[in-house]
C-alpha cells in the first residue's frame, strides 16, 4: 500500500522559510524512474506543480518559483524535504506531496492528504 | 509554458447522463504526457488518466481520455453521484515541467 503525509507548519509569518516534509511508504526512491514532487493549491483554485525529485537525484522546479525553493530527499528515511523563501500571504495555499511513477512519469499517481499552509503576520 | 484551457468551466447534469470536459493546450502536447485529475472538497486530487487515455489504477471502464495534438477530451459515460466534483487536466511539456488546467466543475442539475 503507497502512502505520503505531508508535515509542517500551519502558519508562517512573510519573509520567514517554510520547510516542509513528506514521509512516504510502499514505494522506495531507490527505484529506478520514481520521483516525488510537491504542488500546491490555494483555496479555491487549481493545483500548481512546485518541484520534483527523481531517483536519481534530478531535481526539476517551477520556473516562476525556482529561486525560492530546494528539494532533497532522504532515501533512507523515505522522505522529501521542499523548503520555500521568503514567504509571502499570497504562498497561502494546501500543500500536497506526491509519486511521480515509474510506469509515466508525466503524472502523479498517488498524493498525500495536504497541509494547510497560511502566511501571516 | 505551455497553458491549458479547460471548457467548459461548469457542466450542470443529472446522475446518469454523459459528460464531456474539453481541455486544450496552447502548444502541442505529446498525448503520453498528457493526465487527468478529480477532486473531490476536500480532498487530494485523484489521478483518473494517465498517457492521454490509460485508466489509473481503480478507475471505473465509465471514464476514458482521448485526444492528441493540442485538444483532449474527457469523458465519463454516465454519471454516478460520486462523480460530481471537479476535474483538472495536466500536461509535462519540455524540460519536464507541470502544469495544470483551471479545472471543469461538474454539478448536479
Amino acid at each position: 500500500q503507497i502512502t505520503l503525509k505531508e508535515s509542517g507548519p500551519a502558519l508562517v509569518k512573510p519573509t520567514q522559510t517554510l520547510t516542509l516534509t513528506c514521509t512516504f511508504s510502499g514505494f522506495s526512491l531507490r527505484t529506478s524512474g520514481v520521483g516525488v514532487g510537491w504542488i500546491r493549491q490555494p483555496p479555491g483554485k487549481a493545483p500548481e506543480w512546485l518541484a520534483l525529485i527523481y531517483w536519481s537525484d534530478d531535481k526539476l522546479y517551477s520556473p516562476s518559483l525556482k529561486a525560492r525553493l530546494t528539494i532533497t530527499k532522504d532515501t533512507s528515511k523515505n522522505q522529501v524535504v521542499l523548503t520555500m523563501t521568503n514567504m509571502d500571504p499570497l504562498d497561502t495555499s494546501t500543500y500536497y506531496c506526491a509519486r511521480a511513477p515509474e510506469y509515466n512519469y508525466a503524472c502523479f499517481d498517488y498524493w498525500g492528504p495536504g497541509t494547510l499552509v497560511t502566511v501571516s503576520s | 509554458e505551455t497553458v491549458l484551457t479547460q471548457l467548459p468551466d461548469t457542466l450542470s447534469l443529472s446522475p446518469g447522463e454523459r459528460a464531456t470536459l474539453s481541455c486544450r493546450a496552447s502548444q502541442s502536447v505529446s498525448s503520453s504526457n498528457l493526465a487527468w485529475y478529480q477532486q473531490r472538497p476536500g480532498q487530494a486530487p485523484r489521478l483518473l488518466i494517465h498517457s492521454g487515455s490509460t485508466r489509473a489504477a481503480d478507475i471505473p471502464d465509465r471514464f476514458s481520455g482521448s485526444g492528441s495534438g493540442t485538444d483532449f477530451t474527457l469523458t465519463i459515460s454516465r454519471l454516478e453521484p460520486e462523480d460530481f466534483a471537479v476535474y483538472y487536466c495536466q500536461q509535462s511539456g519540455l524540460s519536464s515541467k507541470f502544469t495544470f488546467g483551471p479545472g471543469t466543475k461538474v454539478e448536479m442539475k
